[in-house]
C-alpha cells in the first residue's frame, strides 16, 4: 500500500494568512493526488484533483502542487469558513489511501 | 444536481453482518466515467477507502477488508450496497459512499453522501 504522510499534523493561523499543508507519498505516485476539506459534523468535500485541478466551486484562494512524492496544498487568504480537516489522497494504485488529516483553526 | 444518500441500522452486534445501500439521485448510476466506492471513518480518525464498484458489477476492494466485504451495484434501482461480514468493534464508523472519477481526475471521490453511522457492539 501507498502510505500518506501529512505535515503538519494541526496548525492555528489568523484570518488573511497564507496555509501551506504538505502530504508526502511512500513512492511516485506522479501527479495523482486529491485534496479533501471536512468541516466538523460534515462529509469531506473535495477541493483539488490530480495535484493542481481546483474542483468547481472551490475558491481560488486554494492551490496544490508537486509532483512524484511531494505534494502542497496552499491556502491563501485564510477565511473563518477554512476552519477544518484536510485530507490528500493518492489515486494512483489500490488500495487508494489517504493521510491522516490536517487540522487547520483559526485564531 | 447528483445526490447520494446512505441507508442502514446505526447498531450492529458484533459478529453480524452489516449491510448498507446507497442511493443515487439525479443522475445515472450507468455510467462509464465513474465508480461508486464505499470509505468509512472511525471516530476521531481518518478516512478508509473501502472499495469501488463500477455498474458492470465489477469491484475493487481494500486488502485489509479483504473476505469480509462485498460491493454490489443495482442500476435499475440506482443503489448500489455494502455489505461487511462478521463485524467487529473495530468496524464502528461513520460510513460514506462517493462517486469516484476514472483517468484524469486521478480516481478523485468528488461527491458525496452526508455519511451514516454505524456502532457495532455486542
Amino acid at each position: 500500500d501507498i502510505e500518506m504522510t501529512q505535515s503538519p499534523s494541526s496548525l492555528s493561523a489568523s484570518v488573511g494568512d497564507r496555509v501551506t499543508i504538505t502530504c508526502r507519498a511512500s513512492q511516485n505516485i506522479h501527479t495523482n493526488l486529491n485534496w479533501y476539506q471536512q468541516r466538523p459534523g460534515k462529509a469531506p468535500k473535495l477541493l483539488i484533483y490530480t495535484t493542481s485541478s481546483l474542483q468547481n466551486g472551490v475558491p481560488s484562494r486554494f492551490s496544490g502542487g508537486g509532483s512524484g512524492t511531494d505534494f502542497t496544498l496552499t491556502i491563501t487568504d485564510l477565511r473563518p469558513e477554512d476552519l477544518g480537516t484536510y485530507y490528500c489522497q493518492q489515486g494512483h494504485s489500490n488500495p487508494r489511501t489517504f493521510g491522516r488529516g490536517t487540522k487547520v483553526e483559526i485564531k | 444536481q447528483l445526490q447520494l444518500q446512505e441507508s442502514g441500522p446505526g447498531l450492529v452486534k458484533t459478529s453480524e453482518t452489516l449491510s448498507l445501500t446507497c442511493s443515487v439521485s439525479g443522475g445515472s448510476i450507468a455510467t462509464s466515467n465513474y465508480y461508486w466506492a464505499w470509505i468509512r471513518q472511525p471516530p476521531g480518525e481518518w478516512l478508509e477507502w473501502i472499495g469501488s464498484v463500477f455498474y458492470t458489477g465489477t469491484t475493487y476492494y481494500n486488502p485489509s477488508l479483504m473476505g469480509r466485504v462485498t460491493i454490489s451495484v443495482d442500476t435499475s434501482n440506482r443503489q448500489f450496497s455494502l455489505t461487511l461480514r462478521s463485524v467487529a468493534a473495530g468496524d464502528t464508523a461513520t460510513y460514506y459512499c462517493a462517486r469516484q472519477g476514472i483517468g484524469v481526475s486521478s480516481f478523485a471521490f468528488d461527491i458525496w453522501g452526508q455519511g451514516t453511522k454505524v456502532i457495532a457492539s455486542s
